[in-house]
This record gives C-alpha cells, structure tokens and sequence, in this order.
C-alpha cells in the first residue's frame, strides 16, 4: 500500500523561482489537503480540496496554488518563492471530512528557499 | 476565529515516568483528533473522540475528551522511550466545514 505520496523529498529553491510539490493517493479519498508546518507552530492548513474539480483556500493560503483534476492528484504549485516559504509540506488525504475521519499523512517535502 | 491550544509546548520525561498533555479549545468541538510525530517523521492518526467525557486507551495512552467538548488530555503512563516525538491535537472548525484546526504540538523527550 502506497498511501499517500509526495515528491520530491527534498528541495532547495532560490527567490522568485516556482516549483510544484506533487501529492497522489491511491485510496480513493475525497478529501486531499495541503499543509505547511513550522517550528513552533503546528500544522497550517494551506488549501483543500473535498474532491476532483473543487478546490478551496485554507488558513495561509497566499503564495501557492493548487487543482484537482483527478481524484487520485492534488498539485501545490509555488507561484515566485519566497524565504518565507521555506517550511515542510505535508499532503493528507481522508475519506470524507477530515473532522470526522482521520486523515493520512505523506512522508512530506522540506523545502529551503534561499 | 477558532483557537487550538496545546500545554505543555515541551515536556521532558524521565523513562517510567507518567505525564499528560493538555489540548483546548476556544470553541465547543465535534471531536476531537490526535495524531504523533516522531522526529523526522509525518503525523499519525492515534485516536478520535466524539461523546462528552469520553475516555479511551490504547496501551499506556489513555485519551480523554472533556464534558464541555472544549478540552482534551492525552496521559501517558510509565513513559518509554518510543513515546517520543509530538504529538498533536485537533479539531475540526465549528464555522469552517471541512477544515481541521491543529493545535502547536507537545513535543516529548524522554531521558533513559
């Protein structure tokens, strides 16, 4: 069982570069989310997406974006990086509403901006 | 808007020590989630309550939701060294369908 996958595992960017983190899961979840997680500060809800075709903004949303085309894919797309952007990125993915259902972690990508 | 706190941010444990970590919330929850991370790691679901004044365990965890369903407490007992890591809390938004709310985290070290 692959679960939930995130590529790459690592990443260095320079200032103004854009990149995209890719996220795919292969047990049918509706619900895909995006999350950035800082020192002190938990887990960040960046956008979501309750299914293919719908997408919607979290907590920080500014800076990235994101599309589902398909049920298995939720792309997080860095518009022009920033330091500020330096952070790990988890990708989850549930059944249906995350509050009612636990959701399942990617192994996360860390991502430095210099 | 909705606020999830977690206490202690940091808490070192002697092995076969007991410990509880504490999660509330500024608005009545639904449930509530908690999830470990061990270093280096991505959160893992443990557990999820759902009635007022639930209690459940799972091994030496044992998971508490508070009447009011604004608070919760993980208890640790005889702390080993595999319980280390963070572990988190959340919820979900009273007025944000579909989000889930995480608290900062308690991240435990334990001293052999």
């Amino acid at each position: 069982n692959a679960g939930v996958t995130q590529t790459p595992k690592f990443q260095v960017l320079k200032t103004g570069q854009s990149m995209t983190l890719q996220c795919a899961q292969d047990m049918n979840h509706e619900y895909m989310s995006w999350y950035r997680q800082d020192p002190g500060m938990g887990l960040r809800l960046i956008h979501y997406s309750v299914g293919a075709g719908i997408t919607d903004q979290g907590e920080v949303p500014n800076g990235y974006n994101v599309s589902r085309s398909t049920t298995e894919d939720f792309p997080l797309r860095l518009l022009s990086a920033a330091p500020s952007q330096t952070s790990v990125y988890f990708c989850a993915s549930s059944p249906s509403v995350p509050g009612t259902q636990p959701q399942h972690f990617g192994d996360g990508t860390r991502l430095s901006i210099l | 808007g909705q606020q999830v706190m977690q206490i202690p941010q940091y808490q070192h444990v002697q092995e076969g020590e007991d410990f509880t970590t504490y999660c509330n919330s500024s608005t009545t929850l639904s449930n509530i989630q908690w999830y470990k991370q061990r270093p280096g790691g991505h959160p893992v679901f443990l557990i999820q309550l759902v009635k007022s004044g639930e209690v459940k365990k799972q091994k030496r965890l044992t998971f508490q939701f508070g009447e009011a369903k604004k608070n919760s407490s993980l208890h640790i007992t005889a702390t080993q060294t595999t319980d280390v890591g963070t572990y988190f809390c959340a919820g979900p938004g009273a007025d944000s369908w579909g989000k889930l709310q995480f608290g900062a985290g308690t991240q435990v070290v334990v001293t052999p």
